[in-house]
């Protein structure tokens, strides 16, 4: 079964642009969730798509924003980029009952210049 | 305060030590516990996942959850080389898909 699969991997972009990352989950599953990770904040949960509806949301500005497609991929899109946007942004992909395991992508590096 | 603390270490100890990592949680509605590891350049992946008080063993890993002192443990016997990468904890509430993380333990066996 292959696993969660993050593209791009790596992404340098400068201040002012946006962004689009996109997420594959594991074939079957409906539920994917978006992670943002940097050395200060740790692993942090920006939001969470079940069914293409957003089902949970994290604490941040509305810069950030999903979406869900039929086949459960996912995109985040990060508009007006900002130097504290650089992070490593993971996906992670599960059945979407709370006791299922959440899988996770190798996430995708962001630097903004 | 954070809703789950971690030492962010780092921890070194030699080949064959047990070692052992720890979280606090301030909220009791959490009530699924888990243990990722983090290699560099990777993503985390599940090492253990515990609903419920106790003690959970699998392999060389234990991990042990006191709900009423809202404290959860790992521990590696025999630690090896390869067990070298950042461990974090992570808690769930009820009904809920938001892990809610540690900031995760560096560690690193020496051979």
């Amino acid at each position: 079964k292959a696993g969660v699969t993050q593209t791009p991997r790596y992404l340098i972009k400068t201040r002012g642009q946006q962004v689009t990352l996109s997420c594959s989950p594991i074939s079957g599953h409906r539920s994917v969730s978006w992670y943002q990770q940097t050395p200060g904040q740790g692993l942090q949960f920006l939001f969470e798509y079940f069914s293409e509806t957003q089902r949970n949301k994290g604490n941040f500005p509305g810069r950030f924003s999903g979406r869900q497609f039929s086949n459960s991929r996912s995109e985040m899109n990060v508009s007006t980029l900002e130097l504290g946007d650089s992070a490593l942004y993971l996906c992670a992909s599960s059945s979407g009952s709370t006791t299922d395991t959440q899988y996770f992508g190798p996430g995708t590096r962001l630097t903004v210049l | 305060q954070k809703e789950v603390e971690q030492d962010p270490g780092p921890l070194s100890v030699p080949e064959g030590a047990i070692v052992s990592l720890n979280c606090t949680y301030s909220n009791s509605a959490f009530q699924y516990f888990m243990w990722y590891r983090q290699y560099s350049r990777k993503g985390p992946e599940l090492l253990m996942y515990t609903y419920s008080s106790g003690n959970k063993e699998d392999g060389r890993f234990t991990a042990q959850v006191d709900k009423s002192s809202k404290y959860i443990s790992l521990f590696i016997r025999d630690s090896q080389p390869s067990d070298s990468a950042t461990y974090l904890c992570a808690v769930l509430k009820e009904g809920a898909q938001k892990l809610v993380f540690g900031q995760g333990t560096r560690l690193t066996i020496n051979p």
